[in-house]
């Protein structure tokens, strides 16, 4: 299994350009979710899924997008970047089938929007 | 919303010296989970907390679950250069499709050889 991936590991954006973070896992996993890190403020949540077909909001949403047309795959749109969503993205899942399951982490993609 | 206080938010500490860090909550929580982080990394799971009152071992690493649901820590022994890294405690209340983790803003501990 490869976990939890994400590409690209790096990009750089101008003011207004838009883009898609993607994210796939290959666990099977139900539950997928988007974080952002930023010096200070440790991850926030931005958007959430419970599976295929249902969305739902986080802590920071305003900004972002998401879609889950597959189990597998859990893009993030960014429709008009700002320089506020200069930070690095960390997409995660977890089974959502039992108590005791975990969510595992990607390993990030660092934006920068100029 | 919930918010987590982790303290401290860095520690300096020599090789082989013991290290102990905790969060609070302002509300409970019904599980607790400990996260390293290595530069430009994912966080990694290292030790989750399930019952109030429960004191779980991994290797080196000890944490435990606040009876008031509200608090948990991490303590590691005997530390060791490799442990170098942020450490974030996440909270998390189960119910229903409940599945979001609320963060601390992590502990950035430094090792000297």
């Amino acid at each position: 299994n490869a976990g939890v991936t994400q590409t690209p590991k790096f990009q750089v954006l101008k003011t207004g350009q838009s883009m898609t973070l993607q994210c796939a896992q290959d666990m099977n996993h139900e539950y997928m979710s988007w974080y952002r890190q930023d010096p200070g403020m440790g991850l926030r949540l931005i958007h959430y899924s419970v599976g295929a077909g249902i969305t739902d909001q986080g802590e920071v949403p305003n900004g972002y997008n998401v879609s889950r047309s597959t189990t597998e795959d859990f893009p993030l749109r960014l429709l008009s970047a700002a320089p506020s969503q200069t930070s690095v993205y960390f997409c995660a899942s977890s089974s959502g089938r039992t108590s005791t399951d975990t969510q595992y982490f990607g390993p990030g993609t660092r934006l920068t929007v100029l | 919303g919930q918010q987590l206080n982790q303290s401290p938010q860095s520690m300096f500490i020599q090789e082989g010296e013991d290290v102990s860090m905790n969060c609070t909550s302002s509300s409970i929580f019904n599980t607790w989970l400990w996260y390293k982080q290595d530069p430009g990394e994912g966080p990694v799971l290292l030790i989750a907390l399930y019952k109030a009152g429960e004191l779980t071992s991994n290797g080196r690493l000890t944490a435990q679950f606040g009876i008031t649901r509200k608090d948990s820590f991490l303590n590691i022994s005997a530390s060791i250069p490799s442990d170098v890294g942020i450490y974030f405690c996440a909270g998390q209340l189960r119910g229903g499709s409940n599945y979001k983790l609320t963060f601390g803003k992590g502990t950035l501990l430094t090792v000297n050889p």
